[in-house]
């Protein structure tokens, strides 16, 4: 079956870095656009960034941009994003999901910016 | 940036009553409008896509209708289950957003 599974959540200092990976399984994985969603503890979703089935096209939100990277290896069916900078603010659940429907989402992973 | 803006932010709603939930775009997005329903510490889970298509497993209680700038989520006939927070998200243009969500509480 269809399974999104995100890690390498954790606790960093402000302006610190984390590399979050989603490990995709049960589908074509070079076939479908993956992007990533956060939601704030106790907030709503916020749209992240996006990446191309083949990793051509990137897209990010404005309050990402310039220190988020979205990347993919298509070899091995994974989904990455390299966190730089981080803020009090990036403080959330990252889903990675599915296909410009969202129509899988995985678990989630918690990353925490906090000093 | 297109923003969405559902309503009621929150209702309470007794079993087998029928909810329905707005979602307004504010420009035209065509049908690229999506519905998806959040549990408590779960993760959202897509219920109707572009705009009025079921999404596969979802319950026939569920529909949407709407194009453009108004959009309707309609639940007929409400079950307990369905407490849960309930976004719309738009895929028309970059960024890509959600609406803020709405709370469905069962009396």
């Amino acid at each position: 079956q269809v399974q999104l599974v995100e890690s390498g959540g954790g606790v960093v200092q402000p302006g610190g870095s984390l590399r979050l990976s989603c490990a995709a399984s049960g589908f074509t994985f070079n076939s479908y656009t993956i992007h990533w969603v956060r939601q704030a503890p106790g907030k709503g979703l916020e749209w992240v960034a996006a990446i191309s089935y083949d990793g051509s096209n990137k897209y990010y939100a404005d309050s990402v941009k310039g220190r988020f990277t979205i990347s993919r290896d298509n070899s091995k069916n994974r989904l990455f994003l390299q966190m730089n900078n981080l803020r009090a603010e990036d403080t959330a659940v990252y889903y990675c999901a599915r296909d410009y429907v969202h129509d899988r989402w995985g678990q989630g992973t918690l990353v925490t910016v906090s000093s | 940036e297109i923003v969405l803006t559902q309503s009621p932010d929150f209702q309470s709603v007794t079993p087998k009553e029928k909810v329905t939930i707005t979602c307004r775009a504010s420009q035209s997005i065509g049908s690229s409008l999506h519905w998806y329903q959040q549990k408590p510490d779960q993760s959202p889970k897509l219920l109707i896509k572009y705009a009025s298509q079921s999404f596969s497993g979802v319950p026939s209680r569920f529909s949407g209708s709407g194009s453009g700038t108004d959009f309707t989520l309609t639940i007929d006939s409400l079950e307990p289950e369905d407490a849960a927070t309930y976004y719309c998200h738009q895929s028309s243009s970059l960024p890509y957003t959600f609406g803020q969500g709405t709370k469905l509480e069962i009396k």
